[in-house]
């Protein structure tokens, strides 16, 4: 089955500063990579998500970029500000094992602290 | 509109005993998930529904968790002879199951249940 790996656990910067974190994945079949956003004792929340087709997509402060061929993918947040302190985790889905649905695997999350 | 909801927020409960978590998940969604999240951890996936049938249940630990969607929308995640290392956030999410090009299938998720057993 998938496997992702995600790095690094924690992570603090600067306000104003850059983050990024890196998921790997096992199966070249995966095509569709969400991140999510989990504050605590919330649930996640989709922010930014990418399919296999494409190699980058930005919306705002957040992009995700792809690289097909070495299995991984990673989450930009420019501008950090307080708020997008967080536990953000990567996930990653292959539709063969459950048709059109997306049965997600997720990666162990990584702690992000934005340091006013 | 509503969110996915699920019913309890909190669970204590003792080793042994039997348990039932409930999600209510958006209304028109097809698919719906159970996922199991511990702490310091990523969810991990239980089943999938799609409809009323359990369409993949390979996450599922044993045979002491079951669950089921009767009518295609509620589902009820049962675990029976509760054990401490059962206890955790347990997850429900739900999506649209459109096809076709460009599709994503959004999954939403609810607040969670926390299972403590003690």
């Amino acid at each position: 089955g998938e496997n992702v790996e995600q790095h690094p656990s924690t992570l603090s910067v600067q306000e104003g500063d850059s983050a990024v974190i890196k998921c790997t994945y096992s199966d070249s079949a995966s095509n569709y990579f969400p991140w999510y956003k989990q504050e605590l004792g919330k649930r996640p929340q989709l922010i930014i998500d990418i399919r296999s087709n494409v190699g980058e997509k930005k919306d705002q402060r957040i992009a995700v970029t792809l690289n097909k061929t070495a299995k991984h993918f990673s989450l930009h947040i420019t501008e950090t500000q307080p708020e997008d302190s967080a536990v953000y985790f990567c996930a990653a889905s292959n539709p063969l094992n459950s048709g059109s649905a997306r049965q997600l695997t997720f990666g162990s999350g990584t702690q992000l602290t934005v340091l006013p | 509109g509503a969110g996915v909801s699920q019913t309890p927020s909190n669970k204590v409960t003792e080793k042994g005993k039997y348990v039932e978590l409930r999600c209510d998940p958006i209304s028109g969604h097809t698919a719906l998930y159970w996922y199991r999240q511990s702490l310091g951890q990523g969810p991990e996936f239980l089943i999938y529904f799609q409809g009323t049938g359990a369409a993949d249940d390979s996450g599922l630990p044993n045979d002491r968790f079951f669950a089921v969607r009767p009518e295609g929308s509620v589902s009820t995640l049962k675990i029976q002879r509760t054990e401490r290392g059962d206890s955790a956030v347990y997850l429900c999410a739900s999506s649209l199951t459109l096809t076709g090009a460009g599709t994503n299938n959004e999954q939403f998720f609810g607040p969670g249940t926390r299972l403590t057993v003690l």
